[in-house]
């Protein structure tokens, strides 16, 4: 069984301050792990992937994440945030078989402020 | 860029009426899921179909709830008498291209049911 855990249901920053937004992940296989995003009124979005290759992954819109298996962790990063990244983030993870269901977390609500 | 598409955007239903979800995935994409989000809740897995079968499938997924593939492009979420509690956005997605196994899911805009 699988499941991830977001910390924090809203977080806020300063537009150009670094944004985090936390997950870790419970596997009893080696995970694959997802960043989607969901802007009001819209479907979910792929930010970014990992699927056992490199550890710190990179995405769309300037994002990352590292997959740390020490912490079973896989935090979200933006060095500088920007007013359009105002949206809700879910964490998602899945086995490694590969095309298997996706396991979403409560999701993180990220705010900016200008 | 491919795109999954879904319609109706929003329908509206009263409770013990049959509804159909429809959805029309990628193209030459081999896997195709249904997922749903029940308002300020997380989104849930409900079913997932591959090679004309149902793959895998949630404790939501009950009786009342079936999934087809009637032709080469479309996929459909039946539900085959609403409840109230079936009220939520319905998302479809496709995955696993024919020519490289990224397993990203594509996930289509949602189609937001209200069960009255």
């Amino acid at each position: 069984a699988q499941s991830v855990t977001q910390l924090g249901s809203h977080v806020s920053v300063s537009e150009g301050a670094l944004v985090l937004l936390r997950c870790n992940y419970s596997s009893s296989v080696p995970p694959y792990l997802f960043w989607y995003v969901q802007y009001p009124n819209q479907g979910l979005q792929l930010l970014l992937k990992y699927t056992s290759a490199a550890t710190l992954v990179k995405g769309i819109n300037g994002f990352e994440a590292e997959f740390k298996k020490s912490e079973t962790s896989f935090h979200l990063t933006k060095p500088s945030a920007h007013m359009s990244d105002a949206a809700e983030y879910f964490c998602a993870v899945s086995g490694n078989f590969g095309n298997e269901k996706l396991t979403f977390g409560t999701g993180t609500r990220l705010t900016i402020i200008p | 860029e491919p795109e999954v598409t879904q319609t109706p955007s929003h329908q509206v239903t009263q409770m013990g009426q049959e509804v159909i979800l429809r959805c029309v995935p990628i193209s030459n994409h081999l896997y195709f899921y249904w997922y749903r989000q029940i308002l300020g809740q997380k989104v849930e897995f409900l079913v997932s179909f591959y090679n004309n079968e149902i793959s895998e499938k949630s404790e939501i997924f009950d009786d009342q709830f079936s999934v087809e593939r009637p032709d080469g492009s479309n996929f459909t979420l039946k539900i085959r008498s609403t409840k109230l509690e079936d009220s939520a956005m319905y998302f479809c997605a496709s995955s696993g291209h024919l020519r490289d196994r990224t397993y990203e899911q594509y996930f289509g805009p949602g189609t937001r049911l209200t069960v009255t």
